[in-house]
């Protein structure tokens, strides 16, 4: 079955750009119905949903982020990525990639959740 | 902003029945989707498009919508449901799910 893995540095400077890969595994991430998303959880805190994007590269970003973040898509190494650049305390979480199910058709889109997660990785903002 | 209103805790004892409860203006228009994360774990889908529940998930999880507010029902509850619960859906512009609320922890006693 597919299998997502996250991976990046768990260090990153205030200032800075945080970088994170989302590796897939057991499947294509070409496969149409599927976006592809990084969610975000504060130590001891909720989800929060950074953004998300298709293999054909549209993206979606959550507004409060949008301004910095920037999700892209390498279909021959199966893998999508995160950047999150200009980065403060606030950002230190453990980082999510996750697969969601999904489609447009006919000028509607249709959502069915997120149903593959990675397991998440720490992300420490701290000099 | 868009928010999602969950309690912060609901208590119940084995056997019997958790209802966690989400509100939000947009909600009688958009679907809901439910995830229960377990401590050190990422979530799981446990409930889509409002009332859907995913292959996998036990029959005892269900969740209804009514006006503002949808709710998850974990019917028998047992200890291994102790988790946090989180409700997602989208907000009036779109469609696409992007907002979380707050969490719920169930406690089992």
């Amino acid at each position: 079955q597919v299998q997502l893995q996250e991976s990046g540095p768990g260090l990153v400077k205030p200032s800075q750009t945080l970088s994170l890969t989302c590796t897939v595994s057991g499947g294509s991430i070409s496969s149409g119905g599927y976006y592809w998303s990084w969610i975000r959880q504060h130590p001891g805190k909720g989800l929060e949903w950074i953004g998300y994007i298709y293999y054909s590269g549209s993206t979606y970003y959550n507004p409060s982020l949008k301004s910095r973040v920037t999700i892209s898509v390498d279909t021959s190494k199966n893998q999508f990525s995160l950047k999150l650049s200009s980065v403060t305390a606030a950002d230190t979480a453990v980082y999510y990639c996750a697969r969601g199910v999904g489609y447009c058709s006919g000028g509607s889109c249709y959502y069915y959740g997120m149903d593959v997660w990675g397991q998440g990785t720490t992300v420490t903002v701290s000099s | 902003s868009y928010e999602l209103t969950q309690p912060p805790s609901v208590s119940v004892s084995p056997g019997q029945t958790a209802r966690i409860t989400c509100s939000g203006d947009a909600l009688p228009k958009q679907y809901a989707y439910w995830y229960q994360q377990k401590p050190g774990q990422a979530p799981v889908l446990v409930i889509y498009k409002d009332s859907e529940r995913p292959s996998g998930i036990p029959e005892r999880f269900s969740g209804s919508s009514s006006g503002t507010t949808v709710t998850l029902t974990i019917s028998g509850v047992q200890a291994e449901d102790e988790a946090d619960y989180y409700c997602q859906s989208a907000d009036s512009s779109g469609t696409f799910p992007w907002v979380f609320g707050g969490g719920t922890k169930l406690t089992v006693l």
